[in-house]
């Protein structure tokens, strides 16, 4: 069975450029989070699907973050305009149920570099 | 959500058991703690989750004092594939995970 993927693994664009993430959960799983990691700073939650609705963007930073569920499946997290401390590791996870023993399968992470 | 508390950093050697403690005082009646594993470039992996005692998988063990406010994941027989940052989660009815700074354990031949 396929595990969360993430696309691109690494991206490199100049500030006041778009960039697209893209995730792929484990197929089945209702729930879709992304996270991130910048320089030098601990893991941290952006939002959390179920389905394709949102239920918890508490952690999107601003309104230059946009992220869709189209149709429950995939999810894509863009970027627009990029700035320079938008740099940092973007961590997609899954998970089959909420709450209480709920394991989250994490993909492998877009590395994304501001120029 | 309750704070935990982690070593930065463990240092061992291959074959030794490694025990990496977590504080977390502030746990609620309702949080489970759990331990995530992150190799370099990957995303956290889960390894093991508990409410009290003690729990045992395949992997690792956990060992949970009576009052909670603590909890130590134990390695048995580490080797060098087991370098790695460990974090520490308590939560509880929530899929908002809230990671650390995590332990880098490195194990050295």
């Amino acid at each position: 069975e396929a595990g969360v993927t993430q696309f691109p693994s690494h991206s490199v664009i100049e500030k006041g450029q778009t960039v697209t993430l893209r995730c792929d959960p484990i197929s089945g799983h209702d729930n879709l989070y992304w996270y991130r990691r910048v320089m030098g700073k601990e893991i941290k939650f952006l939002l959390h699907f179920v389905k394709e609705s949102k239920q918890d963007e508490s952690g999107m930073p601003n309104n230059r973050f946009l992220a869709e569920r189209t149709g429950g499946t995939y999810s894509t997290l863009k970027v627009q305009p990029a700035e320079l401390e938008d740099s940092g590791v973007y961590f997609c996870a899954s998970s089959q149920n909420q709450g209480l023993h709920t394991e989250a399968f994490f993909g492998q992470g877009t590395r994304l570099t501001v120029v | 959500l309750a704070k935990t508390t982690q070593p930065i950093s463990m240092d061992s050697y291959e074959g030794q058991e490694v025990n990496i403690t977590c504080s977390h005082n502030n746990i609620a009646t309702n949080d489970y703690i759990t331990w995530y594993q992150q190799f370099p470039s990957q995303g956290p992996r889960f390894i093991i989750q508990g409410y009290k005692t003690k729990v045992t998988n395949e992997v690792a063990s956990l060992f949970i004092p009576a009052d909670r406010k603590s909890s130590t994941l134990s390695l048995p027989r580490v080797s060098l594939s087991d370098t790695a940052v460990y974090y520490c989660l308590v939560g509880g009815a929530t899929n908002k995970l809230i990671f650390g700074t995590g332990t880098l354990l490195a194990v050295q031949p």
